[in-house]
Formats: C-alpha cells, sequence, structure tokens
C-alpha cells in the first residue's frame, strides 16, 4: 500500500465548479509534488513544493493553485478547468534536497472536466 | 523539461522471456531510476541508479547507468503475468534538484 493517500480518486466538474484534490503524507518527507498525466504519456512536473514554500512551478496555468498547509499535507485547487485539463493528477513525496532522487507517489485522482 | 526517450514503446512477449528495455538523454543525468505504473496507479520505484557504470539488480530486474549518464537500461528475467504494465525510467539532472523527468515509457504485455 502506498503512503501518499490521495483523495478523492475520482472526480467529474464542470467548467465553472471550483473542487480541490487533497494529498497527504505521514512518512516526514519535506518535499511534495503535483505531477499531471494524460492517457498513454509520462508524468509531466507541476508544482514542488519544499519545506511547505512553493519552490518549482512548471508554468502552470493559474486555473490550478497548489497549497501546502502543513509539511504532511498538499491541495491541488482547481476553477475554471477545460475538458483538456482531464487527467490523472498525482501527488508525490520525497526528502527535501533528496540525494536519491527517489519519489513516493500516491494512486492519483482522476479528473474529468466536462 | 529534459526530453528522455525510451525504447521499445511497447512490446508482447511470451511468459518466461526475458524483456530489455533503455532509456535515452540528450542531457546528462546525476540520477537514473526505474518506475513501473499499473493501470489506474501511482509509479512504483523499481531501481535507482546513482553512479555511471553501476550495475544494480532486484529480484529479477537488473538496471545499468550508463557510462556516458545520457542512457540506462532495464532487464527481466523470466517474466511472469504480473510483470504487465508500463515501464517509465526517470533522471534527475542535479542531485537535490527535487525535480524529476520521465522517460515516454514502455508499455509490456505479457502472454501466458
Amino acid at each position: 500500500d502506498t503512503e501518499v493517500t490521495q483523495t478523492p480518486k475520482h472526480l467529474v466538474m464542470g467548467m465553472t465548479n471550483k473542487k480541490s484534490l487533497k494529498c497527504e503524507q505521514h512518512m516526514g518527507h519535506r518535499a511534495m509534488y503535483w505531477y499531471k498525466q494524460k492517457a498513454k504519456k509520462p508524468p509531466e512536473l507541476m508544482f514542488v513544493y519544499s519545506y511547505e514554500k512553493l519552490s518549482i512551478n512548471e508554468s502552470v496555468p493559474s486555473r490550478f493553485s497548489p497549497e501546502c498547509p502543513n509539511s504532511s499535507l498538499l491541495n491541488l485547487h482547481l476553477h475554471a478547468l477545460q475538458p483538456e485539463d482531464s487527467a490523472l493528477y498525482l501527488c508525490a513525496s520525497s526528502q527535501v534536497a533528496s540525494l536519491t532522487g527517489e519519489l513516493f507517489f500516491g494512486e492519483g485522482s482522476r479528473l474529468t472536466v466536462l | 523539461g529534459q526530453q528522455l526517450n525510451q525504447s521499445p514503446q511497447s512490446m508482447f512477449i511470451q511468459e518466461g522471456e526475458d524483456v530489455s528495455m533503455n532509456c535515452t538523454s540528450s542531457s546528462i543525468f546525476n540520477t537514473w531510476l526505474w518506475y513501473k505504473q499499473d493501470p489506474g496507479e501511482g509509479p512504483v520505484l523499481l531501481i535507482a541508479l546513482y553512479k555511471a557504470g553501476e550495475l544494480t539488480s532486484n529480484g529479477r530486474l537488473t538496471a545499468q547507468f550508463g557510462i556516458t549518464r545520457k542512457d540506462s537500461f532495464l532487464n527481466i528475467s523470466a517474466s511472469i503475468p504480473s510483470d504487465v504494465g508500463i515501464y517509465f525510467c526517470a533522471g534527475q539532472a542535479q542531485t537535490g534538484a527535487n525535480n524529476l523527468f520521465f522517460g515516454t515509457g514502455t508499455r509490456l504485455t505479457v502472454i501466458p
């Protein structure tokens, strides 16, 4: 079982809705990540938080808004999304300044935008 | 982002056969990792490599960090049905950079 928990597992939303994806880890990791994965494609990095501060934003549209309330939680707030934003959203965590580069992934939240 | 190309894109093999796949990059990486992803799940780490030339095994899996630091190989011996999935290589360009770039993936199908 993964030690990174994501909720909800599935989400369907309209283009005018506001929703949030949540991620939680209790491994003491101080780096957390959001990746977006389209079907049959590799995960693409969206955001990285280190010590609860945003350290990397890979030019993600502002309709995606990340939040890291504490060292165990990571949220992704969604607003005014487009159908092309439908994808599997993966949360991951690692040790900060990881010498190993090893990321631990959650099972993902599958988002469908109608 | 960095471009990592994996080959082959997909493979269909008989149970019991050995499998080889590779990953190449136009840039040098300090760390190479191999992940496996099952349908509807997140990627799971299989093997991590930290030094050029390093050869590491994990059960039936063996991976190598290329000497040029621009490639890596994964071999699976005596494949079994549960090996089915998508295998991704991933590279970290700078130690401690906290960003990992994924390859294009190799989809493996094992025929019982």
